[in-house]
């Protein structure tokens, strides 16, 4: 069964531009889950989406929106770039919907896409 | 709010040797599960280990085992027979099992970078 995949691998822009990245979960998982990694905050909770609904959000600014296809495929977009979001952003998938809790509940996480903002 | 405290930076570990990192959380759920991932230099994040809290029995994957003391909510995790692969940033990992006011986010400590030597 094929990984989490994520793309772009590396971006590099510039401050007030904005960009989209892609995640597709491992085939048949529906849960799809965004964290911002940088040396200085480490590992940062975005948002996690399930059956294309938002269920949570971390504490971000509104220039960080998501979304989630009916394929499970999820997009996550950044506006108006600048220099502190440049981080490697993690995508994880889950197979089980986290309103329903239970068994399983771990994430397995893509390569990430490595943000460069100049 | 749930928080996971990993209290070592880093950490250095003879090849063959066994080697423990900590992990604290605090939590006031009763019902979560604890994770360990394993981040090596090519940043893939993969799941070492899974703990359920109902469960009193301590995980293990191989070499891979963890000391899970709920009361004391502490959640080691024990590499023996250390390998060159081993090193790594080593993530704990927090994760509520059903619904509440803070969501279903994970919550991941600081990291310790774990060195092994040949």
């Amino acid at each position: 069964k094929a990984g989490v995949t994520q793309t772009p691998r590396y971006l590099i822009k510039t401050r007030g531009q904005q960009v989209t990245l892609s995640c597709s979960p491992i085939s048949g998982h529906r849960s799809v889950s965004w964290y911002q990694q940088t040396p200085g905050q480490g590992l940062q909770f975005l948002f996690e989406y399930f059956s294309e609904t938002q269920r949570n959000k971390g504490n971000f600014p509104g220039r960080f929106s998501g979304r989630q296809f009916s394929n499970s495929r999820s997009e996550m977009n950044v506006s108006t770039l600048e220099l502190g979001d440049s981080a490697l952003y993690l995508c994880a998938s889950s197979l089980v919907d986290p309103l329903a809790g239970g068994v399983g509940n771990e994430q397995f996480f893509g390569p990430g896409t490595r943000l460069t903002v100049l | 709010a749930q928080t996971v405290t990993q209290s070592q930076p880093e950490m250095s570990v003879q090849e063959a040797e066994t080697v423990t990192l900590s992990c604290t959380y605090d939590t006031s759920e009763s019902d979560y599960y604890l994770f360990w991932y394993k981040q090596p230099p090519s940043r893939q994040m993969i799941l070492v280990i899974r703990q359920e809290a109902y469960k009193q029995q301590n995980a293990t994957e191989n070499r891979f085992s963890v000391n899970f003391q709920k009361a004391a909510k502490s959640f080691s995790l024990k590499i023996s027979d250390s390998q060159l692969g081993d090193a790594a940033m080593y993530f704990c990992a927090y994760r509520s099992s059903k619904l509440n006011t803070g969501g279903f986010k994970t919550i991941f400590g600081a990291g310790t970078r774990l060195f092994v030597k040949a």
